[in-house]
C-alpha cells in the first residue's frame, strides 16, 4: 500500500531555530505539493514541484521559507527562523502529473513554535 | 482563473439521514472536481473526482458526486449517514486550460453526523 511519509510528525520548537520537515512521496509520481494548514488561513499552498524542479513557491514567506528536492525520494520543507506564527499543520503530497489526477496526501507535521 | 466554494461551515445530519455537502466552482474551461475527506489528525484522502462523462460520480465508503454544469455545482452525496462521516470534508477544482497542475481547494465543510 504506496503512501506519502512524513518527519517528524510532532515537532515543538523555540522562536529563533531552524525546522526542517522532510516527505517522501510516492514512488512514481512526479509532482509534489507542500501545504499548511491552520484554523484561520485554511489550507495553503506553499510549494510546488513537478519532476523535482520547483514550479511555484508563491505562498511561501521567502525570507525564511525554503523547500527543495535533492532527489526524486526526497522533498524538504525549511523554516530558518522559526516564529510562532509558523505553528501549523505541514502537509506534503505528491501526485501523477496531469490536470485529473488526485492528490495524495501525507500524515502531516504538526509543527508548535513557542 | 479557477475558484470554488463551500457555502457551508458545518453540516449536521442525523445517522440514517441522508447528506449533502455543497460546492460551487469557477473555471475558463472545463472543470475537473474532485472530493477529499480529512479525518482528525490526518492527511486529507481522496473520495472521488470528476472528469468527464456520467455527470453522476461513485466514490469511497458510499459517497458519490452529482456535477452541474448549469449550476457550477459539484454537491457531495450519501444516501444514508454514518457517526464515522464525521469528518472535514475538502472540494477542489482544477481548470482544463489553466495549464496549470495545481488545484485550488475549498475552505472545507465539517460534518458532524448525530447517533
Amino acid at each position: 500500500d504506496a503512501r506519502v511519509t512524513q518527519t517528524p510528525r510532532h515537532k515543538v520548537t523555540e522562536m529563533g531555530q531552524e525546522v526542517t520537515m522532510r516527505c517522501q512521496p510516492i514512488l512514481g509520481h512526479n509532482t509534489v505539493f507542500w501545504y499548511r494548514q491552520t484554523m484561520m488561513q485554511g489550507l495553503e499552498l506553499l510549494a510546488y514541484f513537478r519532476n523535482r524542479a520547483p514550479l511555484d513557491d508563491s505562498g511561501m514567506p521567502k525570507d525564511r521559507f525554503s523547500a527543495e528536492m535533492p532527489d526524486a525520494t526526497l522533498a524538504t520543507l525549511k523554516i530558518q527562523p522559526s516564529e510562532p506564527r509558523d505553528s501549523a499543520v505541514y502537509f506534503c503530497a505528491s501526485g501523477l502529473g496531469t490536470e485529473h489526477n488526485e492528490q495524495f496526501f501525507g500524515p502531516g507535521t504538526r509543527l508548535t513554535v513557542l | 482563473a479557477q475558484s470554488v466554494a463551500q457555502p457551508e461551515d458545518q453540516v449536521n445530519v442525523a445517522e440514517g439521514n441522508p447528506l449533502t455537502v455543497k460546492c460551487t466552482y469557477s473555471v475558463s474551461g472545463n472543470p475537473y472536481l474532485f472530493w477529499y475527506v480529512q479525518y482528525p489528525n490526518r492527511g486529507l484522502q481522496f473520495l472521488l473526482k470528476y472528469i468527464t462523462g456520467d455527470n453522476l460520480v461513485k466514490g469511497s465508503y458510499g459517497f458519490e458526486a452529482e456535477f452541474n454544469k448549469s449550476q457550477t455545482s459539484f454537491h457531495l452525496k450519501k444516501p444514508s449517514a454514518l457517526v464515522s462521516d464525521s469528518a472535514l470534508y475538502f472540494c477542489a477544482v482544477r481548470d482544463e486550460t489553466g495549464g496549470s497542475y495545481i488545484p485550488t481547494f475549498g475552505r472545507g465543510t465539517s460534518l458532524i453526523v448525530h447517533p
